[in-house]
């Protein structure tokens, strides 16, 4: 069964440090997205992505970070200078079809930021 | 601005027992309500979801109906099982957007 993957499953940086997550969307859908989650606290949304470029994104989703889909299968979340509330679960999503709210989730990338 | 409401968990049961997890929604406009759970060690899985006032949503014995008039989508299940021992998330998205709003899980653990 196609899946959602994401790289690592676990990273620990330092304060002011660039990340980079990565996931492979399922090999058809069209929708992408970021959704963070802060131990203990909501699944924020933090962006959408869909023909090279961003639908939505939230407040969250400052300066500071840029979502890219640099070769047709890798969607990536890169965050330029970490900070210690960056710390959380990031998780990829993908989507077949608009406005369904169906999304496929990857198992998330743990933050952790020192 | 949109928004879920969940039941605090964790939410311990013993198996057999009937299960209902409380959502309740705020929206600014007219939403699809959805029904998300998370396993250990897996990503989110969409387990039912509703479009419109008064439908029920159902899946793996798992029901919901959209009720406008309250603004709720209460999860119930008849008869839990240890397998069922999970993160619950309620979640809403607007008719023409692509953003869902989730809600902050309810852990549910059942015991045998």
């Amino acid at each position: 069964e196609p899946e959602v993957t994401q790289t690592p499953s676990h990273q620990v940086t330092q304060m002011g440090q660039e990340v980079i997550l990565r996931c492979v969307p399922i090999s058809n859908h069209l929708y992408f997205y970021w959704y963070r989650q802060i131990l203990g606290q909501k699944v924020e949304f933090l962006v959408s992505f869909y023909n090279n470029e961003i639908s939505e994104k939230s407040e969250i989703f400052d300066d500071q970070f840029s979502v890219e889909r640099p070769d047709g299968s890798n969607f990536t979340l890169k965050i330029r200078s970490t900070k210690l509330e960056d710390s959380a679960m990031y998780f990829c999503a993908s989507s077949g079809l608009a406005g369904t709210g169906e999304l496929f989730f990857g198992e998330g990338s743990r933050l952790t930021v020192l | 601005g949109d928004s879920v409401t969940q039941m605090e968990g964790p939410v311990t049961l013993s198996e057999e027992a009937f299960l209902t997890i409380n959502c309740t929604y705020t929206a600014t406009g007219y939403p699809s309500l959805f029904w998300y759970v998370q396993y250990p060690g897996e990503g989110l899985q969409l387990l039912l979801k509703a479009t419109k006032a008064d439908d029920k949503g159902s899946n793996k014995g798992f029901e919901a109906t959209y009720r406008k008039e309250t603004t709720s989508f209460h999860l119930e299940k008849g008869s839990v099982q240890v397998s069922d021992s999970a993160v619950y998330f309620c979640a809403l998205m607007l008719w023409g957007y692509q953003k869902v709003t989730f809600g902050t899980g309810t852990k549910l653990q059942v015991i045998p």
